[in-house]
């Protein structure tokens, strides 16, 4: 298992556009999480999934993003009509979870999608 | 709602100087606290956590925190630093299922 994977890691583009991101996570994994991180700031948490349920979303997360993650392995977040704001770095990662919505978990992080927003 | 408050922005120290990096918490409850470090153009990277069992937590690297709860802090220390740790740390708090990240310390290390 080569860990948390995620694809484009860069990605440019022009205001209004949709973009997508995805991201695979470790196998044995049932967790999976979306941050959102901006120069000089701590990542934010967007969302997260145990299996194909999403438990959690943050009020950061607009209609104009949405994530999936339909069979329970990799997910996709996409952003649609991009703004400039939308800029930053889009971190996933994964966890074994407890059951219910509690634990401790120990979160294994990818290399993030950095997005530039023209 | 858990928080995480990093009391300094940035810290700059000698190699094989001590490293003190600060952090308060705010809960309601026994917290589960984690120290997460990401170098540059690396991913985010465990150093350690706190699950309520010992109050010193040793982690990667010769870091090490002290989780006390009569001053709601849990300061990540290192006796010497080496070049190797100049990068940012955060500390973190589980609220739930997921993590509450701080604004993060750059650690800067001089030769």
């Amino acid at each position: 298992d080569t860990g948390v994977s995620q694809n484009p890691r860069h990605k440019i583009t022009k205001r209004g556009q949709n973009v997508t991101f995805r991201c695979d996570p470790i196998s044995e994994h049932n967790r999976l999480y979306w941050y959102r991180q901006t120069l000089g700031q701590g990542p934010e948490f967007l969302t997260y999934f145990q299996n194909e349920a999403q438990l959690e979303k943050s009020r950061l997360l607009s209609d104009r993003f949405s994530a999936e993650r339909p069979k329970g392995s990799f997910s996709t977040l996409e952003i649609q009509r991009t703004e400039q704001g939308d800029s930053a770095m889009y971190l996933c990662a994964s966890s074994r979870g407890t059951g219910g919505r509690t634990g401790a978990n120990v979160l294994t992080f990818g290399a993030g999608s950095r997005l530039t927003v023209l | 709602a858990q928080s995480v408050t990093q009391l300094d922005s940035h810290v700059s120290v000698s190699e094989g100087t001590p490293v003190l990096l600060r952090c308060n918490y705010s809960s309601s409850y026994s917290p589960s606290l984690f120290w997460y470090v990401q170098h540059p153009n690396k991913g985010l990277q465990l150093l350690l956590k706190y699950t309520s069992a010992a109050t010193l937590v040793k982690g990667i690297n010769g870091f090490e925190a002290e989780f006390k709860k009569s001053e709601t802090s849990f300061h990540l220390t290192k006796p010497s630093a080496h070049m190797s740790d100049a990068a940012e740390y955060f500390c973190v708090v589980s609220e739930g299922g997921k993590l509450i990240f701080g604004q993060g310390t750059e650690l800067s290390v001089k030769p």
